[in-house]
């Protein structure tokens, strides 16, 4: 079993639709969960970062976190063509030193 | 905000050179981390460093080597290059809110 799972998809959504991006983890230990958007070619960008159970928001952005369930998702409402990218969930810190462990991605289109 | 600065965006590199990836930060983080990114593989880490001459392997640290003299400089060596290390190459370093990545270089090894 992969530490941190999630779908590659491609997630196509409509415009202004609510896209929810979904990972799991298998660490009970981890501390800190975070969302990465990486366009085609660039570099991964910090999103969010959630710590506690419940939802997190920034917005359009709404992270949920569900400890017991090993659950993290990302909800972009209003989606717009410039959200289609790739999103990383990353899990801190399995193994200490600040390390982050990440899932493979999930790939976002939004189309007009 | 953090800046971290890989020094070149595309290399082409021969079978059999020895490649260096420079990476400098601009902030007094202790972790520093190098990955590869490969389609349908994700991000998977080469080496880190949690202080100066301080090193640790990663995933998948066949191949390569890492240097940190500096605190704020991280350096990525292939010793011998090979083809199968074609790749983005992302550096990263961190504190208590996540990472902060590099622009990335994207390396061909021919």
């Amino acid at each position: 079993q992969k530490e941190v799972e999630q779908n590659s998809g491609p997630l196509s959504v409509p415009e202004g639709a609510i896209a929810s991006l979904n990972c799991t983890y298998s660490d009970r230990g981890s501390q800190s969960f975070f969302w990465y958007r990486q366009y085609s070619g660039k570099s991964p960008e910090l999103i969010m970062f959630i710590y506690s159970n419940g939802d997190k928001e920034d917005g359009r952005f709404t992270a949920q976190l569900n400890k017991a369930s090993q659950y993290v998702s990302l909800l972009i409402r209003d989606s717009q063509p410039s959200d289609s990218a790739t999103y990383l969930c990353a899990v801190c810190c399995p193994g200490g030193y600040n390390k982050l462990i990440f899932g493979a991605g999930t790939r976002l289109a939004v189309h007009p | 905000d953090v800046k971290v600065t890989q020094s070149s965006r595309y290399l082409v590199k021969r079978t059999g050179e020895k490649v260096f990836l420079e990476c400098v930060q601009d902030m007094d983080h202790e972790n520093m981390f190098w990955y590869r990114q490969d389609p349908g593989l994700g991000l998977r880490l080469i080496y880190f460093s949690y202080d100066v001459k301080m090193k640790e392997k990663g995933d998948i640290p066949e191949g390569y080597s890492v240097s940190r003299e500096k605190k704020e400089r991280f350096s990525l060596i292939l010793e011998s290059a090979s083809t199968n290390q074609t790749s983005m190459y992302l550096c990263a370093t961190a504190k208590d809110y996540g990472y902060t990545f590099g622009s990335g270089t994207r390396l061909t090894v021919v």
